[in-house]
């Protein structure tokens, strides 16, 4: 079955940078659009990056871009997001997730278990 | 962006109650919606999509409807397990945006 694991996240202090990791499995990975979706503790989703199955095409949150980079290795089945220039409201749990199609993007039929990022002096 | 409203916020409700649950579009958004649901501490779990379709393993209490810019969900015979935090979700354009959650707790 289909398999999300996040990793990399961390206590970072206001300025910093972090790198998560998103390893797929049960799956074809390089057929599929990715997602990053975060949820602040006792609060709603928010949207955070996309990229293509092929990496060609890469959408992001007016909130994060500019400081925040998707990115895959499909030989590796792995998903990123190099994360810079951190903020205090960036302090949030990160969920990768998988498009439900191959041709429809934004429809998240799986998710990973989060990893908790805290920005924090 | 496309602004997704949800109502009620919260619901109180009791076992093997039908529930409702609205989610309005800022514009037309065909029948490009999705439905998660989450419980405390674990990732979403998409329950329907193009407003109506339900996800294959979802029991079929479930359903949705609606197109444009008015969208229900709908549980009928609510179920202890049904007690959770439910988002809508539009895909019609980028960003992809979240209704702010209905929480459906005991009453």
């Amino acid at each position: 079955q289909v398999q999300l694991v996040e990793s990399g996240g961390g206590v970072v202090q206001p300025g910093g940078s972090l790198r998560l990791s998103c390893e797929a499995s049960g799956f074809s990975f390089s057929d599929y659009g990715m997602h990053w979706v975060r949820q602040a503790p006792g609060k709603g989703l928010e949207w955070v990056a996309f990229i293509r199955y092929d990496g060609s095409n890469k959408y992001y949150a007016d909130s994060v871009k500019g400081r925040f980079t998707v990115s895959r290795d499909n030989s590796k089945n792995t998903l990123y997001l190099q994360m810079s220039s951190l903020r205090a409201e960036d302090t949030t749990i990160y969920y990768c997730a998988k498009d439900q199609s191959i041709t429809v993007f934004g429809v998240f039929d799986s998710w990973g278990q989060g990893t908790l990022v805290t920005v924090s002096s | 962006d496309i602004q997704m409203t949800q109502s009620p916020s919260t619901l109180s409700a009791s076992v093997r109650d039908r529930v409702t649950i609205t989610c309005r579009a800022s514009q037309n958004i065909n029948n490009w919606l999705a439905w998660y649901q989450q419980k405390p501490g674990k990732a979403p779990k998409l329950l329907i999509y193009k407003a109506s379709n339900l996800e294959s393993g979802v029991p079929s209490r479930f359903s949705g409807s609606g197109s444009g810019t008015e969208f229900t969900l709908t549980i009928t015979s609510l179920q202890p397990d049904d007690f959770a935090t439910y988002y809508c979700q539009q895909y019609n354009s980028y960003p992809w945006t979240f209704g702010q959650g209905t929480k459906v707790e005991i009453k």
